[in-house]
């Protein structure tokens, strides 16, 4: 069946605009998550969705980022005034319930902040 | 100190040869392990789980030592398809999987 998906898969833009990234989840996955991996780094968790709970939101750098996910499915991570610190690869995943069941990672969204 | 902990490497092996990797993690409370693989540019994609018992898969052999809080994973018969970046993967508290920043592994002819 179909993986995760996100688009764009690139994205350049300048400073200060804002940007919005999209994951479609495996059908049925109730779990979403995503993180941040810049050059060098780690996965950095940012935001995690589970069924109709209140997401986690534990891991978001900033006001600036933000969130959501409609229908418990497609989810949109929005960054609002993009600073060049923001460029990274943007992974979304999925699993089918929450951990420590498997994540299943979309191919990620590079964005570049100039 | 950092929540998991990796060498970066590189590891550079010729084919053939076993290698293996330690990670470490400072929470106690961590209940659930795995090792992740990397390729240049794409997403992590699951490799193995890791059970207090250790496990195997082929090649591939995990195994955690709760006591001294690290988990290891070791390869044997190196494949130069093999060359990747092993991210040692928990959960700490919550819901979320913590992720190293991955060991690099390069396997030459």
């Amino acid at each position: 069946g179909a993986g995760v998906s996100q688009s764009p898969s690139n994205k350049v833009t300048e400073k200060g605009k804002d940007v919005e990234l999209r994951c479609d989840p495996i059908s049925g996955h109730t779990a979403l998550y995503w993180y941040r991996q810049s050059l060098g780094q780690g996965l950095e968790f940012l935001i995690y969705f589970q069924g109709n709970s209140a997401p986690d939101k534990s891991g978001l750098p900033s006001d600036r980022f933000s969130a959501e996910r409609t229908g418990g499915s497609v989810s949109t991570l929005t960054i609002q005034r993009t600073q060049q610190e923001d460029s990274a690869v943007y992974l979304c995943a999925s699993s089918l319930v929450p951990p420590p069941e498997t994540q299943y990672f979309g191919p990620g969204t590079r964005l570049l902040v100039l | 100190r950092k929540e998991v902990e990796q060498d970066p490497g590189p590891f550079n092996v010729p084919e053939g040869a076993t290698v293996a990797f330690n990670c470490t993690y400072s929470n106690s409370a961590s209940q659930s392990f795995f090792w992740y693989r990397q390729d240049c540019r794409k997403e992590p994609k699951l490799l193995m789980s890791v059970y207090s018992s250790g496990n195997e898969d082929g090649r591939f052999t995990a195994q955690l030592n709760r006591a001294s809080q690290y988990i290891s994973l070791l390869i044997r018969d190196s494949k130069l398809s093999d060359s990747a970046t092993y991210l040692c993967v928990l959960t700490g508290g919550g819901n979320k999987l913590t992720f190293g920043t991955g060991t690099q592994l390069k396997v030459e002819l």
